[in-house]
Formats: structure tokens, sequence, C-alpha cells
């Protein structure tokens, strides 16, 4: 099946900093997914972005689906932004199983 | 707006007891559904999914199983649990191909 390793596997920031998440997969996908998950196990998602350049907020996302990456991009980073991020791909077509990544784990401090 | 519903939030069962866990998803019809556990609290590992009612798809041999008895209620169940199935297991939703993943809140199991 299809990889997925996302880097770093660990992140500390201080609020206000800016930082890249990257997600790297192993074959074409028709669907890659970032998602939040908060302190309190919720899973978010940020962003559906099969290819291209996508913006919310102090967030954004970029999938060059040729070279097989994504990239996370956090701007001013807010205490509220802790929690894991994870990458989640797939390419199975009409069943949609998407292959989760491990996960960044991000800590923002005062 | 859709929205998906998932209980209980917690749970605590002894070794042996069976499980059941249900997830309804509202707003919208035929959808495909999923079964994810998290465990260690990194990873997502999916254990099901469905892409109609009655078709159930098994992707990790274990000692689960899942039933849609309803077009948009999904439903995970044991017979008899092991400490191994300890876990957060989320329920996921989604419109079909081209549509995003939308989870819900979790349910944190602990079996002693």
């Amino acid at each position: 099946g299809i990889q997925v390793e996302q880097s770093p596997p660990d992140l500390i920031l201080q609020e206000g900093a800016n930082s890249t998440l990257r997600c790297n997969f192993s074959d074409s996908v028709n669907n890659l997914q970032w998602f939040h998950q908060n302190p309190w196990g919720q899973l978010i998602n940020l962003f559906y972005i099969p290819s291209g350049t996508k913006q919310n907020g102090r967030l954004s996302a970029t999938t060059v689906a040729t070279e097989r990456y994504s990239l996370l991009y956090i701007s001013s980073s807010q205490t509220t932004d802790s929690g894991v991020y994870f990458c989640a791909v797939d390419n199975t077509g009409t069943a949609s199983k998407l292959t989760f990544g491990t996960g960044t784990r991000l800590q923002v401090t005062l | 707006s859709q929205t998906i519903h998932q209980w209980p939030a917690t749970l605590v069962q002894p070794v042996g007891s069976p499980l059941s866990l249900e997830c309804t998803v509202e707003g919208t019809s035929n959808p495909n559904l999923y079964w994810y556990r998290q465990a260690a609290g990194r990873g997502l590992q999916l254990l099901f999914y469905s892409v109609g009612i009655g078709q159930i798809s098994s992707e990790v041999p274990q000692n689960l199983s899942a039933s849609r008895p309803q077009d948009r209620q999904f439903i995970l169940s044991s017979k008899k649990l092991l400490l191994s199935d300890s876990g957060f297991y989320l329920c996921a939703w989604r419109g079909g191909p081209g549509s995003p993943l939308h989870f819900g809140n979790g349910t944190r199991l602990t079996v002693t």
C-alpha cells in the first residue's frame, strides 16, 4: 500500500513563530487531507488538497502531486495551534480509504 | 448541514465483555462510513469501511466486527473484548470520491 511520511515528528515553537510541516507519499493520490487533532482528541479537517494551494486564515497548504509531497504552513502560531497534525492520502478510487501519516506533534509555548 | 454523532465518549469494559459502539450521520444520504482506531495517541488505523447498507470491508483481521443496518448508521462490535482492544475509536464519513473525510468525536475505550 501507499506509504506516508511526515516531518518533523515533533516541533516546539514560541507563540508568534511560523512553521512548515511536510508530508511525503510514495504513490500518486486522488485525495489528500490535512487534519489537526486537538488535545481532546477531536480530529478537525483543515484542508482537502489533492493538488494546488489553499489558504484559510493563518494556515495554508500546498500539494505538488507530481513530486509527491504536501506542505502545511502555520503563520503567527498561537497556543491553540498545539496538537498533532496528520496528513492522510488515498489512491484507492471509489472506496476512498485514507492512509494516515504518523503525524507531527506541535507544541506552541508562550 | 451534515453532522456525525458517535457514542459513548468514554467506556471502561472488562476483558471478555461484549462491545457495541454506534455512529450515525445526519444530513446526507448514502455516505461512505469508516471506523478507525488510534493507539498511543498517534497514527490512525483503518478497521472497517462501508460504501452502502450491508456492505462491509475489513482492513485488519481482529477481534472486532462492523455492521451497517441502516444507510446512516455504522456499528462496531465485539463478542469478547481483549486488553489489546483498548484505544481511541473514531467513526468517519464522506460523501464519496472527491469529497473530504469528516470525523466524529471518538470513543475512548479502556479494557481492564
